[in-house]
């Protein structure tokens, strides 16, 4: 079965501290990968998705960037963290290569910036 | 166009009420409506999901009704339990896209009451 891990699950970052958060997936090959913030009581919003190693679409100008150095590898980073990126990050999978149908989603990373 | 509209944004039910959360949406090359179902502190879970061939969609306790000329779409809970107590997010996306990409509707915070 497949499974989907992020690390660390809880995180509080001085303003102006790099970041770098990791979500990799166990049990599937090519899956299609995201990154989502979710601020406090609000809605998903996508951040980055990617296809395939080294491919990263950005959905939002923001202080944040993402990398895919493996298949199922996917890390969300910043050079210097902004209050406003305080919230609840999130990593999901889907298929790749036939009806996506459904995005798997781990169980994210709380991130309070000071 | 690319936006899925979902409301109420919160929803208070009593425990065996029916509890309903509608999304519109704009672009006809949608043709996956999923919902997900977020508890606290939690990745959000695929609950249940149609696609437009179908009206209606049951699974338990929970009915999608799907109105493809109206470009609407519903969730209904019926017998409404406090463990039904979550926020719901309603989704489209374009089975055909490689990407995987789900619109998200706004989120709805559903409490069941005692």
């Amino acid at each position: 079965s497949q499974t989907i891990h992020q690390w660390p699950a809880t995180l509080v970052q001085p303003v102006g501290s790099p970041l770098s958060l990791e979500c990799t997936v166990e049990g599937t090959s090519n899956p299609n990968l995201y990154w989502y913030r979710q601020a406090a009581g609000r809605g998903l919003q996508l951040l980055f998705y990617s296809v395939g190693i080294g491919q990263i679409s950005s959905e939002v100008p923001q202080n944040l960037s993402a990398s895919r150095p493996q298949d199922r590898q996917f890390i969300l980073s910043s050079k210097k963290l902004l209050l406003s990126d305080s919230g609840f990050y999130l990593c999901a999978w889907s298929k790749r290569g036939g009806p996506p149908e459904t995005q798997y989603f781990g169980p994210g990373t709380r991130l309070l910036v000071l | 166009q690319q936006q899925v509209k979902q409301s109420p944004q919160s929803l208070i039910v009593q425990k065996g009420g029916i509890s309903i959360i509608n999304c519109a949406y704009e672009n006809t090359a949608f043709d996956y409506f999923p919902w997900y179902q977020q508890f606290p502190g939690k990745g959000p879970a695929l609950l249940i999901a149609i696609r437009p061939d179908v009206s209606e969609k049951k699974e338990g306790r929970f009915t999608i009704s799907f109105n493809k000329s109206a470009k609407q779409f519903s969730l209904h809970i019926m017998d409404s339990q406090p463990g039904d107590s979550a926020t719901y997010f309603c989704a489209a996306s374009t089975r055909s896209s490689n990407t995987g990409k789900l619109i998200f509707g706004q989120g709805t915070t559903l409490q069941v009451k005692p």
